[in-house]
């Protein structure tokens, strides 16, 4: 089982519509979890982060939280093509020396069809 | 500008050469990390740092490659005896310290590096 795992796409939606991005890992006791944005030959761009259950919102962005079920998630409402990239879910997984390294799932690409 | 600083942005590099790689935190931040993106792979975890400390270096290949950052400069991570399968984009992130949080990292605009 892959530590934090995406489905890879692609995502097709229509512009204005809303995309929905899942992501599950695999170590229950991670506390945080992140989602970046990552167009083709860029690095990747933070765009939410999450704590604790439930939902946060910034923007058309919302994740979504389930520690429970071990499973995160990102919402874009009103989609626009300037959001077609790939959508990294990282989760924060204490190293060795309890730092703060960061595993990350291949990504699902979205892409927004006008 | 105040975001992690990268450089060089890209770096050709021939066979058994040395490759070395920059890395500047962004302002206030004292905690770098480096990741490698392999081609059509996800971003891997390489090595985590403090200044003149590595925290963790897990993600490290055992031979070839270290990382530093010193008391003044930039993180360096340096490649010995590049071979082909090291050609990659090599990420730079920063944070601010773990007592604060949030733990957000950011990352620079990578270190493309070619081996030929």
């Amino acid at each position: 089982q892959k530590e934090v795992e995406q489905n890879s796409g692609p995502l097709s939606v229509p512009e204005g519509a809303i995309a929905s991005l899942n992501c599950t890992y695999s170590d229950r006791g991670s506390q945080s979890f992140f989602w970046y944005r990552q167009y083709s030959g860029k690095s990747p761009e933070l765009i939410m982060s999450i704590y604790s259950n439930g939902d946060k919102e910034d923007g058309r962005f919302t994740a979504q939280l389930n520690k429970a079920s071990q499973y995160v998630s990102l919402l874009i409402r009103d989609s626009q093509p300037s959001d077609s990239a790939t959508y990294l879910c990282a989760v924060n997984m204490r190293g060795p020396g309890g730092g703060n390294k960061l595993t990350f799932g291949t990504g699902t690409q979205l892409k927004v069809e006008l | 500008n105040a975001g992690v600083m990268q450089n060089p942005r890209h770096l050709v590099r021939r066979r058994g050469q040395e490759a070395r790689l920059r890395c500047s935190p962004m302002k206030g931040h004292s905690h770098v990390y480096w990741y490698r993106q392999l081609p059509e792979e996800g971003l891997k975890f390489m090595v985590y740092l403090q200044k003149e400390n590595i925290i963790d270096e897990s993600g490290m290949p055992k031979e070839r490659f270290s990382a530093e950052f010193p008391k003044e400069g930039p993180s360096i991570l340096r490649i010995q005896q590049v071979v082909r399968g090291d050609s990659a984009a090599y990420f730079c992130a920063s944070s601010r310290g773990l007592l604060m949080q949030p733990y957000e990292q950011y990352f620079g605009p990578g270190t493309r590096l070619t081996v030929t």
